[in-house]
């Protein structure tokens, strides 16, 4: 599976949007993007994926460009309780099945 | 949430004692994992089950067994625990599409072991 690049921390004011990057340059064509949060102490949960267009569901939104190098997570209006590391992950409908997690970032909102 | 649980959520044990995790799901999933988490590495694969009786390495898998005698339970056993092996483990269960083609892994809230 491709590996992932995100910024180590970001801070967000309560409200607004909350745009996190990744870059998953090496990614195939076979490979969906998968975001995962980790909220302090919980195990990982789920938020959304995608293979190359653009996803939203009742969580997030997601962003694909179109050469798929990169991707964006997009929380419309963060709040105190999405204060957590956010984990993109890329990778194949077949072989390996376990999820490669890296180290994330670690996204903070503020009052 | 999907429905699934581990117990126990906190076990403190002693070096060379056997110890068994348990992860029940209620959503009769195929695909069931075991992984641990520790600062520095991220969640690492210990094994997976791809149905009943099924099972198959992860990439840290020396030390630990697994089985799976029905579909809801997947157990995790550490034959002689070690301090390395304090960690929180966590179990996740794998959904897939009607096609087949995606594959989300659902996760369980984590059990956390501490080995003296």
């Amino acid at each position: 599976d491709a590996k992932t690049t995100q910024p180590p921390s970001m801070d967000c004011a309560e409200g607004r949007a909350a745009n996190l990057p990744c870059n998953h340059s090496t990614i195939s064509g076979n490979e969906y993007v998968y975001w995962y949060r980790q909220i302090h102490s919980q195990g990982p949960q789920y938020i959304i994926h995608g293979l190359k267009n653009n996803e939203t569901n009742e969580m997030a939104s997601l962003i694909i460009t179109e050469d798929r190098k990169s991707s964006t997570l997009i929380l419309p209006h963060a709040t105190l309780r999405d204060t957590a590391v956010y984990y993109c992950i890329v990778r194949a409908t077949t072989g390996a099945n376990n999820l490669f997690f890296g180290t994330g970032t670690r996204l903070t909102v503020i009052p | 949430d999907a429905g699934i649980t581990q117990s126990p959520r906190h076990k403190v044990t002693e070096t060379g004692t056997p110890v068994t995790l348990r992860c029940h799901q209620t959503e009769n999933h195929r695909y069931m994992y075991w992984y641990r988490q520790d600062p520095g590495h991220g969640l690492r694969l210990i094994h997976y089950s791809y149905g009943v009786k099924d099972t198959d390495k992860g990439e840290v898998s020396d030390g630990y067994s697994v089985s799976r005698s029905k579909t809801e339970d997947f157990l995790l056993t550490l034959e002689s625990a070690t301090s390395s092996q304090t960690s929180v483990y966590f179990c996740a269960i794998s959904s897939r599409s009607v096609a087949g083609l995606q594959e989300t892994q659902y996760f369980g809230p984590g059990t956390r072991l501490l080995v003296l």
